[in-house]
């Protein structure tokens, strides 16, 4: 299994542009969620899903959109890039049951500029 | 709402030494769940260890284990015979079952560790 990947590792974005980050997972979770980390900080929710067609705002969803086509893929979308969104992207996902932890992927850094 | 609260500043150990690190957390839910991740300078997050709020033991794994206290709503990650590869931060995370399994984080803890 390959897990939770997550494509691109890197990116610089201007002001204004917009993209999608890329996440896949080959495990058959149900689970799937998107995160930002700031710099010194926790890890935030942005969006979530509990299978595919189905998602759901975290805490932090303003300037991002996501869909769940399939239950492999959870892309995440930003339109309009600000300054703001600099941050560490993590997409994670876990099976159904209460005790299972999160798989994180290994994240993209993006920096918009 | 959920809240994890971190507030070591960073924190140091000497090799083969214990360390803990503290967590408190704050839910009005009876039944719910603690993790803790490390995530070394590369960047990834693995999963240490995790405790439910219903299991009557702490948590164990390898050299990790959690003083979970739950009166105190304190969920401390005690690592013995501290590695040079343990230096990273430690996020402490909550999820309230029930709730589409949301992870809430805290913010935090650097542990370095010294030869």
């Amino acid at each position: 299994n390959a897990g939770v990947t997550q494509t691109p590792k890197f990116r610089i974005l201007k002001i204004g542009q917009s993209m999608t980050l890329q996440c896949a997972q080959d495990m058959n979770h149900n689970y799937m969620y998107w995160y930002r980390q700031d710099p010194g900080m926790g890890l935030k929710l942005i969006y979530y899903s509990v299978g595919a067609g189905i998602t759901d705002k975290g805490e932090v969803p303003n300037g991002y959109n996501v869909s769940r086509s399939t239950t492999e893929d959870f892309p995440l979308r930003l339109e309009l890039a600000a300054p703001s969104q600099t941050s560490v992207y993590f997409c994670a996902s876990r099976d159904s049951g209460t005790q299972y932890e999160q798989y994180f992927g290994p994240g993209t850094r993006l920096t918009v500029t | 709402a959920q809240k994890i609260t971190q507030t070591q500043p960073g924190m140091f150990v000497q090799e083969k030494e214990a360390v803990t690190l503290d967590c408190t957390y704050d839910t009005s839910d009876p039944s719910y769940g603690l993790f803790w991740y490390k995530q070394p300078s590369s960047g990834e997050m693995i999963f240490l260890i995790y405790q439910g709020s219903y299991d009557q033991q702490n948590a164990t794994e390898g050299r990790y284990s959690l003083n979970f206290q739950k009166a105190r709503k304190s969920a401390n990650l005690v690592i013995s015979a501290s590695q040079l590869g343990d230096s990273a931060m430690y996020f402490c995370a909550m999820r309230v079952n029930g709730a589409n399994s949301k992870l809430t984080f805290g913010k935090g803890i650097t542990l370095s560790v010294r030869p």
